[in-house]
């Protein structure tokens, strides 16, 4: 596997289930991101990993939890979801994030697009 | 505070019409600005980035200049393909924790 990874790439659920969305990294980076794509608007950044912490939350629905295991993996645990959080979720990755050396590159995966029913 | 302002589409052009995608941009301090492509069913891909001001970023035949007099960034081809059609996205990128902010995306179809 090259780049970023994510799975399920489709996923359907209902408002009462439990869902996990998986995101891998092998691209040696050390900083992750999760975005919501919804149509017409600009993506929105959600949360931010730098080596395994979280820098950033912005002001996303506890119904969302993300996990960082390490510096490859990043997870969004998702309970009680709403239909208006039907979207893509997108995962990206980038250079360590502390240096003001930056903004570095992005990469991303292809997504995993969420129907909540 | 940063934003990014772009076109909106849907855009529809005739293979080999010459493209332009308007992007404009409000930001503090000195940021970088790129544009990112999305083709159907994928992430997004850096298509081509500026780091300072009149800095030329190019790519595939596409070529993007980072103006700070009218804080514009202007994406244009030449001569677009049928392969061209995607969505394409202007983010500005500051250095302090890499923050990226997004347009809303302009769509591209270019019919044979």
């Amino acid at each position: 596997e090259t780049g970023v990874t994510q799975t399920p790439r489709h996923l359907v659920m209902g408002m009462t289930n439990k869902k996990s969305l998986k995101c891998e990294q092998h691209l040696g980076h050390n900083a992750m991101y999760w975005y919501k794509q919804s149509a017409k608007k600009p993506l929105e950044l959600m949360f931010v990993y730098n080596f395994k912490e979280q820098t950033e939350n912005n002001s996303v629905p506890s119904r969302f939890s993300p996990e960082c295991p390490n510096s490859s993996h990043l997870f969004l645990h998702l309970h009680t979801l709403q239909p208006e959080d039907s979207a893509l979720y997108l995962c990206a990755s980038s250079q360590d994030i502390s240096s003001r050396r930056g903004p570095y590159e992005q990469y991303f995966g292809p997504g995993t697009r969420l129907t909540v029913t | 505070g940063n934003s990014v302002t772009q076109m909106e589409g849907p855009v529809t052009l005739s293979e080999e019409a010459f493209l332009t995608i308007n992007c404009t941009y409000t930001a503090t301090g000195y940021p970088s600005l790129f544009w990112y492509v999305q083709y159907p069913g994928e992430g997004l891909q850096l298509l081509l980035k500026a780091t300072k001001a009149d800095d030329k970023g190019s790519n595939k035949g596409f070529e993007a200049t980072y103006r700070k007099e009218t804080t514009s960034f202007h994406l244009e081809k030449g001569s677009v393909q049928v392969s061209d059609s995607a969505v394409y996205f202007c983010a500005l990128g500051v250095p302090y924790g890499n923050q990226f902010y997004f347009g809303t995306g302009t769509s591209l179809t270019v019919i044979p």
